[in-house]
C-alpha cells in the first residue's frame, strides 16, 4: 500500500518570499505523483504532476516540484508567493490501480 | 467540457432524514470516486467505481451510507438516516486513467442538525 506524508500542516510565509511544501511518500512500486491546490470553498485543482522523465516538473501559477527517488520525496516550491496563493495544498500518489492516496494537506498562508 | 458536476452545493437537513448527493462525471471517464472532507479526518475515500461497478467500498463508514452508479453519467451517494457527525464536504472525482490525475467537482457541503 502507498502512503503520503506532508510534514507541515501549516506554513505561514510573507508575500514575495520563497516557499517549500514538503511531501514524502512510501511505495514499493512505481507511482505517479501529484500536487493539488484547494482554495477556500472550492474543489481540488491539479497543480502539477510527475509521471516520468525529468525530475523537475513545472505547474500552474509558478509552482514547481522536484521528484527525488532516493529520498522518496516530491517537494513543492515557489520562488515568490502572492496573497492569492493562500490555500490548502495536497500531495498525492497514485498506484497502477488508479487509486490515489492523499496526504493530510498543508495550509499555506501568505502574509502581506 | 463542464467538468465534474455535483449537486446540491449545500444541503442542510435534520438528523434522521435521508440525504442524496449527486454527481455527473466527465464524459468518457470510467473511474468515479466519492470523498469526504472534514477538518478532523482530512480527505477520506469512501468508494470508487470503474465502469459503473463498485470496486472498493471499504471507506464507507457504515451501513447508513450507500452509493450507486446506474450509468456512466450519474452517481449518487445516499445517507439514511443522517446524523450530525455526517456533516462534511463530499467530493466526487473522475478520471479515465490516473496518469492524468483526478478531476474534482466543487463539492456538496452537508450540514446535519
Amino acid at each position: 500500500a502507498q502512503s503520503v506524508t506532508q510534514l507541515d500542516s501549516q506554513v505561514p510565509v510573507f508575500e514575495e518570499a520563497p516557499v517549500e511544501l514538503r511531501c514524502n511518500y512510501s511505495s514499493s512500486v512505481s507511482v505517479y505523483l501529484f500536487w493539488y491546490v484547494q482554495y477556500p470553498n472550492q474543489g481540488l485543482q491539479l497543480l502539477l504532476k510527475y509521471l516520468s522523465g525529468s525530475t523537475l516538473v513545472k505547474g500552474i501559477n509558478g509552482f514547481e516540484a522536484e521528484f527525488n527517488k532516493s529520498q522518496t520525496s516530491f517537494h513543492l516550491r515557489k520562488p515568490s508567493v502572492h496573497i492569492s496563493d493562500t490555500a490548502e495544498y495536497f500531495c498525492a500518489v497514485s498506484d497502477p490501480g488508479n487509486q490515489f492516496y492523499f496526504g493530510t494537506g498543508t495550509s499555506l498562508t501568505v502574509i502581506p | 467540457d463542464a467538468g465534474v458536476i455535483q449537486s446540491p452545493r449545500h444541503e442542510v437537513t435534520e438528523m434522521g432524514q435521508e440525504v442524496t448527493l449527486r454527481c455527473k462525471p466527465i464524459s468518457g471517464h470510467d473511474y468515479l470516486f466519492w470523498y469526504r472532507q472534514t477538518m478532523m479526518r482530512g480527505l477520506e475515500l469512501l468508494i470508487y467505481f470503474n465502469n459503473n461497478v463498485p470496486i472498493d467500498d471499504s471507506g464507507m463508514p457504515e451501513d447508513r451510507f450507500s452509493a450507486k452508479m446506474p450509468n456512466a453519467s450519474f452517481s449518487t451517494l445516499k445517507i439514511q438516516p443522517s446524523e450530525p457527525r455526517d456533516s462534511a464536504v463530499y467530493f466526487c472525482a473522475s478520471t479515465y486513467d490516473s496518469y492524468y490525475g483526478y478531476t474534482f467537482g466543487s463539492g456538496t457541503r452537508l450540514t446535519v442538525v
